[in-house]
């Protein structure tokens, strides 16, 4: 069965500095790999996602993500925060089924940024 | 606008009153789903549907019920809510499911006492 893992609940970096929020997932065959982001009292947005090709994927905001097959991961990473990037992380990973859209997300990273 | 649009944004309720979250899209999205969202356990999803009149179980489908009789909408219902129902819940949609990216509302936050 499909599983993400997030495995840091709750990260804080200072503005400015580089960020790297952790994902690996398990699932049989090449996923489809999505990261999104949840400011407070909001839905999701869609960040970045990766299908196949080049596995170094660039994003909104300044956000980019890298597939490492051997790893099973799919890190998001940002080299200088903002302020404004304080929010929840999502990790998800999805497949096609015959009848439906099978999406698994993790339980999510809680990004806080001190000035 | 492009937009998911979930109403009401808070309900509070008691056990056992049947009560309906609508969501509505304006995108012409073939699919939609519905999310609940919990502490640490993410987004698990509860029912989805493919197309108007085609649905089916997520992850979490008991104590609910959805249909889609017209394509921009989704409602969920709740027949008997429970305690354990208390969640923050998401509808989403996207052009096609599979890998499109889906698009969310902006929650419903419900409290079963």
């Amino acid at each position: 069965a499909q599983s993400v893992t997030q495995p840091d609940i709750h990260i804080t970096v200072s503005e400015g500095a580089s960020l790297e929020l952790r994902c690996n997932y398990s699932y049989g065959a090449t996923p489809y790999l999505f990261w999104y982001v949840q400011s407070p009292g909001q839905g999701l947005q869609l960040l970045l996602k990766y299908f196949s090709g080049d596995t170094l994927v660039q994003g909104i905001k300044g956000f980019e993500a890298e597939f490492k097959r051997s790893q099973s991961s799919f890190n998001l990473r940002k080299p200088s925060v903002h302020w404004s990037d304080a929010a929840e992380y999502f990790c998800a990973v999805g497949r096609l089924l015959e009848y439906g859209n099978k999406l698994v997300f993790g339980a999510g990273t809680i990004l806080r940024v001190k000035s | 606008e492009a937009q998911v649009t979930q109403n009401p944004r808070y309900l509070i309720t008691v056990t056992g009153k049947k009560l309906t979250v609508t969501c509505s899209q304006n995108m012409n999205h073939e699919y939609m789903s519905w999310y609940r969202q919990d502490p640490g356990l993410g987004l698990r999803q509860i029912y989805y549907s493919m197309n108007v009149e085609v649905t089916d179980k997520g992850d979490v489908p008991e104590g609910y019920k959805v249909s889609r009789k017209e394509k921009r909408n989704f409602p969920l219902i709740l027949e008997s809510p429970s305690p354990n129902q208390t969640s923050l819940y998401f509808c989403a949609s996207s052009l096609q499911g599979g890998n499109s990216p889906l698009h969310f509302g902006n929650g419903t936050r419900l409290t079963v006492t």
